[in-house]
């Protein structure tokens, strides 16, 4: 069975860093775009970035360029989201997902979803 | 970059109706638009691919068509758990935008 396994919810104060991440489980890690997608609360999805784990080939959303940084470890099967300076408008669900075989497409596959808050 | 616009951005409708959900790109995207299903609470998950390609396991009373810069997702006769917010998705270049959404209710 396909998983994207991601970690727990986080608390964070503004200005601070944290590190997100997303394991995958029962399909070849290294053959699929691995992104990671937005949703704000009460919002729409905004579509971040995605890295391509074999080779760490990453393409960001204009919107997100700068702000957040991806990557990925194809031996541990994790993908990661960073912020090195959160801000309040952070605070959101982000979904790792895997887009079809070999292909920066569509999304087959969500994570169950990782709650960031970012409050003072 | 190419914009998404889904309208309306929300609507209510009868079990058993036919509703129509339209997404339209700011520039042409060939068939490069997929369509998904979030209910309330869940994660989102794949209707539709290539503009009109159902994905397996989705009921056959979903469909999509269109090309170019005007698609549209129908939902033949409309029932209780089809209650969510849809949201189309280009994917012919990179970023992959969503438009903003249409949340269906049941009147």
């Amino acid at each position: 069975e396909v998983q994207l396994v991601q970690s727990g919810a986080e608390v964070k104060k503004p200005g601070e860093s944290l590190k997100i991440s997303c394991q995958g489980f029962g399909f070849s890690f290294i053959s699929f775009w691995i992104g990671w997608v937005r949703q704000r609360p009460g919002r729409g999805l905004e579509w971040m970035g995605i890295i391509f784990p074999d080779d760490s080939d990453t393409r960001y959303n204009p919107s997100f360029q700068g702000q957040v940084t991806i990557s990925a470890n194809k031996s541990s099967r994790t993908a990661y989201l960073q912020w090195s300076s959160l801000e309040a408008s952070d605070t959101a669900i982000y979904y790792c997902v895997r887009h079809r075989p070999q292909s920066a497409s569509y999304i087959l596959s969500w994570g169950q979803g990782t709650l960031v808050t970012v409050s003072s | 970059d190419i914009q998404m616009t889904q309208s309306p951005s929300s609507l209510s409708a009868s079990v058993g109706d036919r509703v129509t959900i339209t997404c339209r790109a700011s520039q042409d995207i060939s068939k490069s638009l997929a369509w998904y299903q979030q209910r309330p609470g869940q994660v989102p998950r794949l209707l539709i691919y290539t503009a009109s390609i159902l994905q397996s396991g989705v009921p056959s009373r979903f469909s999509g068509s269109g090309s170019g810069t005007e698609f549209t997702l129908t939902i033949d006769s409309l029932q209780p758990e089809d209650v969510a917010t849809y949201y189309c998705q280009k994917y012919n270049t990179v970023p992959n935008t969503f438009g903003g959404g249409t949340k269906v209710e049941i009147k």
